[in-house]
């Protein structure tokens, strides 16, 4: 069974940048689509980005568009999201999940999340 | 935008039967998969319900998933509630190059 491992968080100050990872095991991670989904304390779930299998198509939440990017390095079974210009309204619990399907990730949901990596963003 | 209605929190006794709603704003919910994920507090979610109504593995039968296009709504049924269903539990699905949740129901297990 694949496990996702997330890296990365911290407590950073506005407006500055933060490279989150996402470890996979397992040799099927090039074969699925990734989301990342983030979970601000006490609230609910917000999807923020998915990447396609092959990194040919992306997706993102409108609140996160033009400051998040999403990649992936297959060779190191790794997700990332690069998130710049932190705001306040960025605190939040980052996890990555599988997406269900490896065709249409978006049609889906997701199916094997990790435990999540938090960020605080306070100056 | 799609967005997608939960209630805040439903309450039940044990053994009993519970449903949650979750109701599309526009459009046809049956256009799109419906997930249900569970949450425990301090957890990370995990699927009960994919693809309108299937179960993962592992998954009691007690929770079933259904579409009701006339009211433009998915539902989560549990029955025979137990203490452990107390949690947080999200639908989510998709819609014009978003994917969405809604925004939870708190399940009290009294």
């Amino acid at each position: 069974q694949v496990q996702l491992v997330e890296s990365g968080g911290g407590v950073v100050q506005p407006g500055k940048s933060l490279r989150l990872s996402c470890a996979a095991s397992g040799s099927t991670f090039s074969s699925y689509g990734m989301h990342w989904v983030r979970q601000a304390p006490g609230k609910g779930l917000e999807w923020v980005a998915l990447i396609w299998h092959d990194g040919g198509n992306k997706l993102y939440a409108d609140s996160v568009k033009g400051r998040f990017t999403i990649s992936r390095d297959d060779s190191k079974n790794t997700l990332y999201l690069q998130i710049n210009s932190l705001r306040v309204e960025d605190t939040a619990v980052y996890y990555c999940a599988r997406g269900a399907n490896w065709n249409h990730p978006e049609y889906y949901g997701m199916d094997v999340w990790g435990q999540g990596t938090t960020v605080t963003v306070s100056s | 935008n799609f967005m997608l209605t939960q209630p805040h929190s439903v309450s039940e006794s044990p053994g009993k039967t519970v449903t949650i709603s979750c109701t599309g704003s526009s459009g046809n919910i049956a256009s799109n998969y419906v997930q249900w994920f569970q949450q425990r507090p301090g957890s990370a979610p995990t699927t009960v319900i994919y693809e309108d109504d299937q179960r993962p593995s592992g998954v009691p039968a007690r929770f079933s998933g259904s579409i009701d296009s006339s009211s433009n709504s998915a539902s989560l049924t549990i029955s025979g509630l137990q203490t452990e269903d107390e949690a947080d539990y999200y639908c989510q699905s998709y819609d014009s190059s978003v994917v969405l949740f809604g925004g939870g129901t708190k399940l009290i297990v009294l």
